[in-house]
């Protein structure tokens, strides 16, 4: 069965610190992996996708094909990257592109 | 482009009726998938439509059906509504064959 884990589901750091948030895939096949982000009142948006290799807001995600992880970090995070995050795996195949979202990790950065 | 629309916002509807929410997608786009979020809960799979049929279904009761309209618009309707069907029902917009979905506000049901 296809499955994702966010094992965390509050992280809570100083502003500065560097943050780390968690996700484990189950799936057959290779998914395209992708990080989505709620910010307080805003509707869920995408935050990076893993094929484009790119560090959005200064996060960045490594996808370990044999632990099977895509974990999200940030060096020095900042209080605006308080919210909710979403791992979300799609099994792109034949044109279908639904995403299987985790139960997200709320993070929380205090002054 | 005011991207993805949904409507309404809210709705409180009693158990055992019907109901119908809209999604307009985000200009250009072709494919409209359906999430509903439980409270506490990530977004979870209903349906995707693509050239107005159902292309793709998670793991959710026939009470749960569609439409897609050919100005790519959609509606999602749930009938018999149970307790347990509370919850915030999200749209998703996409082009077909590129997985980049933008999501809409969200309507969030209640059943009474």
């Amino acid at each position: 069965a296809q499955r994702v884990t966010q094992p965390e589901k509050l992280l809570s750091v100083f502003k500065g610190a560097p943050v780390e948030l968690k996700c484990n895939y189950s799936y057959s096949g290779s998914p395209e992996l992708f990080w989505y982000v709620q910010y307080s009142r805003q509707r869920l948006q995408l935050l990076l996708r893993h094929i484009s290799r790119e560090s959005i807001k200064g996060f960045t995600a490594d996808l370990n094909k044999g632990e099977t992880s895509f974990h999200l970090k940030k060096p020095f995070a900042q209080e605006e990257d308080s919210a909710m995050y979403y791992c979300a795996p799609s099994p792109f195949s034949g044109g279908y592109n639904k995403l299987i979202f985790g139960a997200g990790t709320r993070l929380a950065v205090h002054p | 482009d005011a991207g993805v629309t949904q409507s309404p916002t809210h709705l409180i509807k009693t158990r055992g009726q019907q109901v119908t929410l809209r999604c307009s997608p985000k200009s250009g786009h072709d494919t409209v998938s359906w999430y509903q979020q439980a409270l506490g809960q990530g977004p979870q799979f209903i349906f995707q439509y693509y050239e107005e049929e159902e292309r793709q279904r998670g793991n959710f009761p026939d009470r749960f059906s569609g439409h897609q309209f050919p100005n790519y618009s959609s509606e999602l309707n749930v009938n018999a509504l149970l307790l347990g069907d509370s919850a915030l029902y999200l749209c998703a917009s996409s082009l077909a064959r590129n997985t980049e979905a933008f999501f809409g506000q969200g309507t969030r049901l209640t059943v009474v």
